[in-house]
This record gives C-alpha cells, sequence and structure tokens, in this order.
C-alpha cells in the first residue's frame, strides 16, 4: 500500500485560495489518489478523486503531474467551513484504504 | 453513493463490559470496513468484513477483542469486548462507493459511534 505524506497543518484565511500538496512516491499503476474531507464528529467525506492531469469539480480541484508521485487539492476561496482534516490516500478499486496522518486545514476570518 | 446508517451514535460504557456497533447499509456491497479513531488522530483500520467469512483483522487488533459480524451483504456489527477506558474512541464503519461503470470512486464512511468507557 502506497504511503501518503502531508503537511500535519495549514493556516489559510477567508477569500483564499489553499493548496495542499501530497507526496505518494511508490503509487501503483491501479492506484486513484483520493482525497477525503473530516469535520469533528463526522466520518470522512469524499471529496475529488483522480488517476492523472487535473479534475475538477464543484467543490475543488486536483492537480496531479504526469509521474503521479504527488498531487495537489486546491480549494477555491475558502470559508471557515472549510476548517477540517483533509486526507489524501492512494488506493485501488476493493483494497482496503489506510490513513494517514491528513492535514487539519484553519480557515481564519 | 451508499448511504450508511451507524448505531449507537455514542455510549458511555462501564469497564469490563461489551458494546455493539451496528452498520447498515442502503445497497449491497461486498466488503465492509471497521475503523478506530483516537481522539485527534486518523483513522486505523480494524478489519475488514466480508460476507460469508471471517473478518481480516489488522495488526494490533484481534476477534476476541473485537469480533465482527456479516450476516448479510447489507449488514455488519462490531462488538467492543471487555472494555477499558484505552477502548475510548470513534468507531466507523465503511464501505466501497458503487462503481459507476469502470471507475471506481473511493469510499463512504458511517457518521460514527462516539465511545467512552468509564
Amino acid at each position: 500500500l502506497a504511503k501518503t505524506t502531508q503537511p500535519i497543518s495549514m493556516d489559510s484565511y477567508e477569500g483564499q485560495e489553499v493548496n495542499i500538496t501530497c507526496s505518494h512516491n511508490n503509487i501503483a499503476t491501479n492506484d486513484y489518489i483520493t482525497w477525503y474531507q473530516q469535520f469533528p464528529s463526522q466520518g470522512p467525506r469524499f471529496i475529488i478523486q483522480g488517476y492523472k492531469t487535473k479534475v475538477t469539480n464543484e467543490v475543488a480541484s486536483l492537480f496531479i503531474p504526469a509521474d503521479r508521485k504527488s498531487s495537489t487539492l486546491s480549494l477555491p476561496r475558502v470559508s471557515l467551513s472549510d476548517t477540517a482534516v483533509y486526507y489524501c490516500l492512494v488506493d485501488s478499486s476493493a483494497s482496503k484504504i489506510i490513513f494517514g496522518s491528513g492535514t487539519r486545514l484553519s480557515i481564519r476570518p | 453513493s451508499a448511504v450508511i446508517s451507524q448505531k449507537p451514535s455514542r455510549d458511555i460504557c462501564q469497564r469490563g463490559t461489551s458494546l455493539t456497533i451496528q452498520c447498515q447499509v442502503d445497497s449491497q456491497v461486498t466488503m465492509m470496513f471497521w475503523y478506530r479513531q483516537q481522539p485527534g488522530q486518523s483513522l486505523t483500520l480494524i478489519a475488514t468484513a466480508n460476507q460469508g467469512s471471517e473478518a481480516t483483522y489488522e495488526s494490533g487488533f484481534v476477534i476476541d477483542k473485537f469480533p465482527i459480524s456479516r450476516p448479510n451483504l447489507t449488514f455488519s456489527t462490531l462488538t467492543v469486548s471487555n472494555m477499558s477506558p484505552e477502548d475510548s474512541s470513534i468507531y466507523l464503519c465503511s464501505v466501497e462507493r458503487p462503481d459507476d461503470g469502470q471507475l471506481y470512486y473511493g469510499y463512504t464512511f458511517g457518521s460514527g459511534t462516539r465511545l467512552t468507557v468509564v
């Protein structure tokens, strides 16, 4: 199972763009990169997933370089409600997923 | 995506007792996963539960302490046995999100059971 490394914590302000980078040097060919968001007292929630290049949805964008050894989650114009822990995982279908430490994102007014 | 109902949402239990946590999914799934999340920490996988076979436990977790049932494709239980204060955690179940064609869309998690052992 690929191990991921991401910053333990980040701070930003409302209205800013936040980029959280994750490294996964040992990603396998059939692995996808998935990001989850977790608020206190809730289970993790799927945000976005990608395999290569760029993926965008209504919540975030995910940038994946050609070598796939890293990825960047981009949150446009964050608000206080984006304060949460963000987990980067690499996994494939029918495989168990192992969580890393996650990034605790704090948004200030 | 699949909707998971997890019960109870929280409980306070006496040490030495056992608690059974239920996880109900609104669609049939092959694998269900049970996680533990200690205060301020990340999620740790306890075991994988497949219907019709014994659960597969991760290192550090044993069946005697965390027996799991998987009677059908939509339901599973996790029991925390002979509890001690160190078992105070949030316990979550998870299933793979249904695929859309050939794509894989990650996992859906229940809202968790907050267990406090006194």
